[in-house]
């Protein structure tokens, strides 16, 4: 079956300083991983997904997310957090027909 | 490229009464569709999916129940309320990719 794990509930980084909310997969086969980002009272925003090829992948807000396999990680990165990144992060993995979603992980980027 | 209505935005209803929330899809055909419930601002359930027309699985037991009518378009409905129906409701669509993409939500409060 497959999951994915977000082993943090929150994450607090100073503005300015660089930000990584971790995701752990568990899958048999090729894994299929997406990042998405909710704000407030929002829909979830897709961010980027690793279907095959580079592991580093670049997304949306410049944000970036490396697949390791060896370590069955995906973790979201970005090189300088604005408070604007503030929100709820989820990993998910693609099933058959859907996608397996992470609990969440709150950001908080503190001025 | 996908656009994802969801109406209403808000809603409040007393215990034992319907509900009716309704989905449509802009900009595709024949996509899958799903209706996820988000509880207290964390982790998504699943509640259905739709690979079709009149196609629905259904992936947590309730008193909740869903149908597509056309192509483009999910119902979420009920016939009785429950408290614990309380929640932020998400219509999601794919269609030729494996990431989906999410209508900006429902928050239903049942009183």
């Amino acid at each position: 079956a497959q999951s994915v794990a977000q082993p943090e509930d929150q994450v607090n980084v100073a503005e300015g300083n660089p930000l990584t909310v971790k995701c752990t997969y568990s899958v048999s086969g090729n894994p299929y991983l997406f990042w998405y980002v909710q704000y407030p009272n929002r829909g979830l925003q897709f961010l980027l997904k690793y279907i095959t090829g580079d592991n580093l992948v670049k997304g949306s807000y410049g944000f970036e997310a490396e697949f390791n396999k060896s370590q069955t990680s995906f973790h979201l990165k970005k090189p300088s957090a604005l408070v604007s990144d503030s929100a709820l992060y989820f990993c998910a993995v693609a099933g058959a027909n859907n996608l397996f979603f992470g609990t969440g992980t709150r950001l908080t980027v503190i001025p | 490229s996908q656009t994802i209505h969801q109406w209403p935005a808000t809603l409040v209803q007393p215990v034992g009464s319907p509900l009716s929330l309704e989905c449509t899809v802009e900009g595709t055909s024949n996509p899958n569709l799903y209706w996820y419930r988000q509880a207290a601002g964390r982790g998504l359930q699943l509640l259905f999916y739709s690979v079709g027309i009149g196609q629905i699985s259904s992936e947590v037991p309730q008193n909740l129940s869903a149908s597509r009518p056309q192509d483009r378009q999910f119902i979420l409905s009920s016939k009785k309320l429950l408290l614990s129906d309380s929640g932020f409701y998400l219509c999601a669509s794919t269609w030729g990719s494996a990431e989906q993409y999410f209508g900006p939500g429902t928050r239903l409060t049942v009183t």
